[in-house]
């Protein structure tokens, strides 16, 4: 697939559990992103990683979210003891990063997104 | 910070033409984009433009840029109801610090009307 996946495409929760969203960027692409859309809302971003370097963290809303990234591949956005109003959905994104030079548009790419309902 | 408003509603009759309209407020050097979303999809990148430029066009899609008022538009030619989604402009900086961060108007949600 050429494009950014991400699974899975709707979770429904109750409140107090722990979710993990998963995103698979487009091969050979630096850099990803994670965004949040609330109903009728524009994106919040909330992480970015960089290759190896250390992630820039300062969307995220509470200590409650967390994500990971092993190299330049696979990320999972982790949710802990959710909450009513975590309920969005979740958009990863990812571009070319510094290896397509920052120069460049470093156009991002969006995944289809995950619907988390929170009961 | 940097700050991106759009009209949040736009309604057009098919075959017209559609402007929606984007202000932003980065007086540096910026790409601005404008992403598509159609219903329960992810957002599909349409055309960016760099603010050193007037005018950008591609298909039915022209994008106009008035870089003294930070204006932007995006003209839909000949609007079909496949047109019908919401459309975000979205702002990053050229370099500097947190050139990599989008930032996403609310969105304009287009109706096309047959």
């Amino acid at each position: 697939g050429a494009g950014v996946s991400q699974s899975p495409s709707n979770k429904v929760t109750e409140k107090g559990k722990d979710v993990e969203l998963r995103c698979d960027p487009i091969s050979g692409h630096t850099a990803l992103y994670w965004y949040r859309q609330r109903l009728g809302q524009g994106l919040e971003f909330l992480i970015y990683f960089q290759g190896n370097s250390a992630p820039d963290k300062s969307g995220l809303p509470s200590d409650r979210f967390s994500a990971e990234r092993t190299g330049e591949s696979v990320s999972t956005l982790t949710i802990q003891r959710t909450q009513q109003e975590d309920s969005a959905v979740y958009l990863c994104a990812s571009s070319p990063g510094l290896a397509g030079g920052r120069t460049s548009t470093d156009t991002q790419y969006f995944g289809p997104g995950t619907r988390l309902t929170v009961l | 910070g940097e700050d991106v408003e759009q009209s949040l509603f736009l309604s057009v009759r098919e075959g017209d033409s559609s402007v929606i309209n984007c202000t932003y407020t980065d007086s540096s050097s910026t790409y601005l984009y404008w992403y598509k979303q159609e219903p329960g999809a992810g957002l599909q990148l349409l055309t960016y433009i760099f603010s050193n430029m007037d005018m950008k066009q591609d298909q039915r899609l022209t994008v106009l840029l008035n870089k003294k008022d930070k204006h932007l538009s995006l003209r839909i030619a000949d609007t079909q109801t496949g047109d019908s989604a919401i459309y975000f402009c979205a702002e990053r900086p050229h370099s500097g610090a947190g050139s990599y961060q989008l930032t996403f108007g609310k969105g304009t949600k287009l109706s096309v009307i047959p």
